[in-house]
């Protein structure tokens, strides 16, 4: 089974709607993060949390929200979609301490109409 | 502002030759730098770290240097095999309490046989 897992894997949804995207890890981590990716830009950090009570804004969470509802979840929210929401959304986990990789998820392909 | 630049313009080699990636940025001191690969549809693979006072890392067929007067990292593959076709991501952290990376936008290796 996979470390780090997404759901959904695709999603297509209209502007105005509310959209959950669910990452779960196996691999005990304490920190997680969400990412969007799109061409030419790379991927992108909109939240990560330390531990289940330290949640922080990456460099792009305007639009976004996250809860991290136990140490191996952590959902990233978007309360508004819009049509430039669409991307490639990846979460990752890494463990604590410096000099650590981070393990990511297959992704999820949201698409906003 | 800091910036990652990695090749936009994908990289064709021959099976059998060297591979030869760069990663240059600006603005930016980095404590470490991480090499990451990834396939179409799937998340990033880490493969390599190099911290700021090593010059070279080697692993396997993959060779990494870092290059902070520069301000540069070049990512080779030796006897590059079609397997190794995908895009490549160099990531950089400031590491301490964050430990947050920021990704370059990848560059497309091509492996023709």
């Amino acid at each position: 089974d996979a470390d780090v897992t997404q759901t959904p894997r695709n999603r297509i949804t209209k502007t105005g709607k509310r959209i959950m995207l669910e990452c779960s890890q196996t691999k005990g981590h304490d920190r997680m993060y969400w990412y969007r990716q799109d061409p030419g830009l790379g991927l992108r950090l909109i939240y990560y949390s330390f531990d289940v009570k330290d949640i922080n804004k990456g460099e792009i969470s305007d639009g976004y929200s996250v809860s991290r509802q136990a140490q191996a979840k952590f959902s990233l929210s978007l309360e508004s979609a819009i049509p430039n929401q669409t991307a490639l959304y990846f979460c990752a986990t890494s463990a604590s301490g410096s000099y650590n990789e981070q393990f990511f998820g297959p992704g999820t392909r949201l698409t906003v109409l | 502002s800091q910036k990652i630049e990695q090749n936009s313009e994908a990289l064709n080699i021959q099976e059998g030759k060297t591979a030869t990636l760069t990663c240059n940025y600006t603005n930016y001191s980095p404590a470490y730098l991480q090499w990451y690969r990834q396939d179409p549809g799937r998340g990033p693979v880490f493969l390599l770290l190099i911290r700021e006072n090593e010059k070279e890392k080697r692993k396997e067929r993959l060779k990494v240097t870092f290059d902070t007067t520069l301000k540069q990292s070049l990512f080779h593959i030796t006897a590059s095999q079609p397997a190794d076709s995908a895009t490549y991501l160099c990531a950089l952290s400031r590491g301490g309490a964050t430990n947050k990376l920021i990704f370059g936008t990848g560059t497309l290796l091509a492996v023709q046989p």
